[in-house]
C-alpha cells in the first residue's frame, strides 16, 4: 500500500516563528487532507487540497501531486497550534480510505 | 450544522469482553469511517459503511464489525478484546464514498485492561 512520510517528527517553535511541514507520499493520489489533532484528541481539518495551494488565515497548504508531496505552512505561530499535525491521502481506484502519516509533533513556547 | 459525534467518550473493558461504540454523522453525510489510533501513532482505517454496506475494510479481523443504520448513525463492535486494542476509535463522515473530505468525532477512548 502507499507509504506517507511526514517530516520533521518533532518541532519546538518560539512563539510568532514560522514553520514548514512536508508530507512525502510513494504513490498518486487521489486526494490528501491535513488535519490538526489538538491534546483532547479531536482531528480537526485544516486543509482538502489534491494539487495547488489554498490558505485560512496563518496557515497555508501546497500539493504538488507530479513530485509526491504537500507542504503545510504556519506563520507567527502561537501557543494554540500545540499539537499534531497529520498528513493523510486517498489513493487508489474506488479509494475510500486514508492513510495517515506519523505526524509532526509542534510545540509552540511562550 | 451538528458534527460528528461519538458515545461513550472512555471506556475501559477487560480482556475477552465484547464493546460497542457509537458515532452519529454530521447531518447530510451518507458515508462512516472507522479508525483505530494508538498512542504515539497516526490512526489506521478498519471499514467504511455506506448506506448500510460495509464498503472497504483495512488490515483488521473478523472480530472488528460494524453497523450502519437507515439514518447513517454507525456502530463498531469489538469482539474478545486483547490489550493490544486499547487506542483511541475515530469516527469520521463524509458526503460519498471516495475520496470526498471526511470529518472526525472527538473519539473514544478505550482502555483494555
Amino acid at each position: 500500500g502507499i507509504q506517507v512520510e511526514q517530516s520533521p517528527p518533532d518541532l519546538i517553535l518560539q512563539e510568532g516563528a514560522n514553520s514548514t511541514l512536508r508530507c512525502n507520499f510513494s504513490d498518486s493520489v487521489n486526494n490528501l487532507q491535513w488535519f490538526h489533532q489538538n491534546p483532547w484528541g479531536q482531528l480537526i481539518n485544516l486543509f482538502y487540497i489534491p494539487s495547488g495551494t489554498k490558505q485560512n488565515g496563518r496557515l497555508s497548504a501546497t500539493t504538488v501531486a507530479t513530485e509526491r508531496y504537500s507542504l503545510l505552512y504556519i506563520s507567527s505561530s502561537q501557543t494554540t497550534d500545540s499539537g499534531v499535525y497529520f498528513c493523510a491521502v486517498y489513493s487508489g481506484a474506488g479509494s475510500y480510505q486514508l492513510t495517515f502519516g506519523k505526524g509532526t509533533k509542534l510545540s509552540v513556547i511562550p | 450544522e451538528t458534527g460528528v459525534t461519538q458515545s461513550p467518550t472512555h471506556l475501559i473493558k477487560t480482556r475477552g469482553q465484547q464493546v460497542t461504540l457509537r458515532c452519529s454523522s454530521q447531518s447530510g453525510h451518507n458515508t462512516v469511517s472507522w479508525y483505530q489510533q494508538a498512542l504515539g501513532q497516526g490512526p489506521q482505517f478498519i471499514f467504511q459503511y455506506y448506506r448500510e454496506e460495509e464498503n472497504g475494510r483495512g488490515n483488521f479481523p473478523p472480530r472488528f464489525s460494524g453497523l450502519q443504520f437507515p439514518n447513517y448513525s454507525s456502530e463498531l463492535n469489538v469482539n474478545a478484546l486483547e490489550l493490544d486494542d486499547s487506542a483511541l476509535y475515530l469516527c469520521a463522515s463524509s458526503l460519498a464514498s471516495g475520496a470526498s473530505e471526511q470529518y472526525f468525532g472527538p473519539g473514544t477512548r478505550l482502555t483494555v485492561t
